[in-house]
This record gives structure tokens, sequence and C-alpha cells, in this order.
């Protein structure tokens, strides 16, 4: 199976500042297809989790230009500008390359 | 808008088994993968399989293989999920999803208790 680590496990970040979370993967994310199927979800607590990123960089429709993803291959990276309380949770990175499909452990936003 | 509804929360003995449904609704119930998630108290996020309900073609987490059976009806654009004997290990809140994660459900809650 394709392993999927993130780091940190958790980050403490002040309103209005800028964080990254890295995730980096077993085995090259590039799908014989050409695309990279590499994406960012966040959970909020008690709710179900959302998109924010998929394919690497595209951002899912209503999420804020706040949130970027980007790498390559094996390594890969969302940064979030001028965070909100609503950033707020467990965000996870998740491969659709390869079978069975993987999450990272999650990383948890919390506020300094 | 796309919407997943999930059947409410189960409490089951062990040894026993239970299905759990997503009915979905807002569009093509045949075009695209279901997939279920599991995810244990405190825990992350694990992969179970998904099923394509234009044909009933299915693909499993080896992991999951006998534990779970991924089935829809297109009549009613309802996916279901059945899990068998149940364990303690069992226990978590299940999810669907539409292919690509864009839409889940609201997730439900399987007690394995006796």
């Amino acid at each position: 199976d394709v392993v999927m680590t993130q780091t940190p496990v958790s980050l403490s970040v002040s309103l209005g500042g800028q964080t990254s979370i890295s995730c980096r993967s077993s085995q090259s994310l590039v799908h014989s297809d050409g695309n990279t199927y590499l994406y960012w979800y966040l959970q909020k607590p008690g709710q179900s989790p959302q998109l924010l990123i998929y394919k690497v960089s595209n951002r899912f429709s209503g999420v804020p230009d706040r949130f970027s993803g980007s790498g390559s291959g094996t390594d890969f990276t969302l940064k979030i500008s001028r965070v909100e309380p609503e950033d707020l949770g467990v965000y996870y990175c998740y491969q659709g390359t390869h079978y069975p499909r993987t999450f990272g452990g999650g990383t948890k936003l919390e506020l300094k | 808008q796309v919407q997943l509804q999930q059947s409410g929360a189960e409490l089951v003995k062990p040894g026993s088994s239970v299905k759990i449904s997503c009915k979905a609704s807002g569009y093509t119930f045949t075009s695209y993968d279901m997939h279920w998630i599991k995810q244990q108290p405190g825990n992350g996020l694990e992969w179970i399989g998904w099923i394509y309900p234009g044909n009933g073609n299915t693909k499993y987490n080896q992991k999951f293989n006998g534990k779970a059976t991924l089935t829809a009806d297109k009549s009613s654009s309802t996916a279901y999920m059945q899990l068998s004997s149940l364990t303690s290990e069992d226990s978590a809140v299940y999810f669907c999803a539409r292919k690509g994660f864009a839409y889940w459900g609201q997730g439900t809650l399987v007690t394995v208790s006796s």
C-alpha cells in the first residue's frame, strides 16, 4: 500500500497568519494517464471531510484562494494564508492513483 | 444540488451484520462511483472500496474483503454497504462519498457492543 505521511501532526497558528502542511507518498502518485491524483480535505469537528484541492493544485468550487496546493511525484504541500477561524480542524491528504486508495494520518490545525 | 443522505446510527451485537444506506440525489446516480470510507473514533480515514452503480462493478481494499459488501439499487439511487461478522474493531463512522470525494454523506455511526 502507498503510505501517505503528513507532517506536522499538529499546528498552532495565529489568526491572519500563514502555514503549510507537507504530505509525502511512499510511491510516485503520477498515474499512467499522466494525472497526479493527490487531494486535500479539511474535516471540521463533527462534520464530514470537505474537498479543498484536487489533482495537486486545483481549488474546488467555493474554496477561497487562501488555500493553495503544490508539489509533484511524491512530495506535496498545502499552504494556507490569512488563516481564519473557519480553517480550524484536521487536514488530510489522499491519493487516488494507486489501489488501495490511502489517506494521510491528518494534521490538526489549532489556534495559537 | 448533490446530496448523499445516509441511514441512521446502528447499535449491533458482535458477530452480527449491518447494512447501511446512502441515498443520492441531485445527479445521475449511475454515472459516478460511490466510495465508502471508515473513520474510527479519534482516528484517520480508511478507504473501503467503491461501486459503480451503472453496472455494479466493485473494487475493494483487500483489508475489507469478506468484511464489506457493496451494492447499489438504481431504481432508488441508493448505495448500500453490508458489514458482516462484526467485532469491536468495526465500531466506527462510515461515510459514503461520490467519486472525487467532492460530496460526502453525513456519516453513519456503527457501534458494536453486546
